[in-house]
């Protein structure tokens, strides 16, 4: 059975950093492409960015509004993706989905507010 | 990049009633390999998204056969073909084809 865990959400102030975490059990995550997707409060999903396998040459992408502030990194030792997220706006606030194929974790909130 | 556009935003819809949701990309969704990268998911309330169908019409295990994709190109539709109360969400159509992009979302509500 896939297994997405979402961790390190939490209250930040503008300006601020987080890292996320999304634990990863149940299928051979050095071999998947793995998304970050995020949904503000109300409002729709939002794709944040992907990072391909090594095999597949790990290629990362972002979205447009979050490129040059987000880092999507992994950890194929640990079964880990990461969402680095600099410089944090009240607009970043969100929970934040780990995705991998058809599996979504349960997500992570982040709340950016002074 | 690749712009989805989703109609209806809000569809209210009769138990046992069919009902449709499209999605049309602002370019074709044909990816240089030859495969249309579109999929579609379930949001219920309260919970993570669900997807239902991917590759334009190809349903997830688990998934009611009540729910059919169809489409090519830039226009693509999902279909529910009686609805019941357990469909009730917002719906996404997902462009893969170009990094990703979602649809606005469609609300589904019974009458």
């Amino acid at each position: 059975e896939v297994r997405l865990v979402e961790s390190g959400g939490g209250l930040v102030k503008p300006g601020g950093s987080l890292r996320l975490s999304c634990a990863a059990s149940g299928f051979s995550f050095s071999g998947a492409w793995m998304s970050w997707v995020r949904q503000a409060p109300g409002k729709g999903l939002q794709w944040v960015g992907r990072i391909k396998s090594k095999i597949d040459g790990g290629t990362i992408d972002y979205a447009a509004p979050v490129k040059g502030r987000f880092i999507i990194s992994r950890d194929d030792s640990k079964n880990t993706l990461y969402l680095q997220i600099n410089s944090l706006k009240t607009e970043d606030t969100a929970v934040y989905y780990c995705t991998v194929g058809r599996d979504w974790g349960q997500g992570t909130l982040v709340t950016v507010s002074a | 990049d690749i712009v989805m556009t989703q109609s209806p935003l809000s569809l209210p819809v009769t138990l046992g009633q069919p009902a449709s949701i499209s999605c049309r990309s602002s370019q074709s969704l044909v990816h240089s390999d030859g495969n249309t990268y579109l999929n579609w998911f379930q949001q219920r309330p309260g919970q993570s998204p669900r997807r239902l169908i991917y590759k334009v019409s190809n349903r997830d295990s688990g998934v009611p056969d009540r729910f059919s994709g169809s489409g090519s190109g830039t226009d693509f539709t999902l279909k529910i073909s009686r609805v019941e109360a357990e469909d009730v969400g917002v719906y996404y159509c997902l462009q893969g084809t170009d990094r990703q992009t979602f649809g606005q979302g469609t609300k589904v509500e019974i009458k």
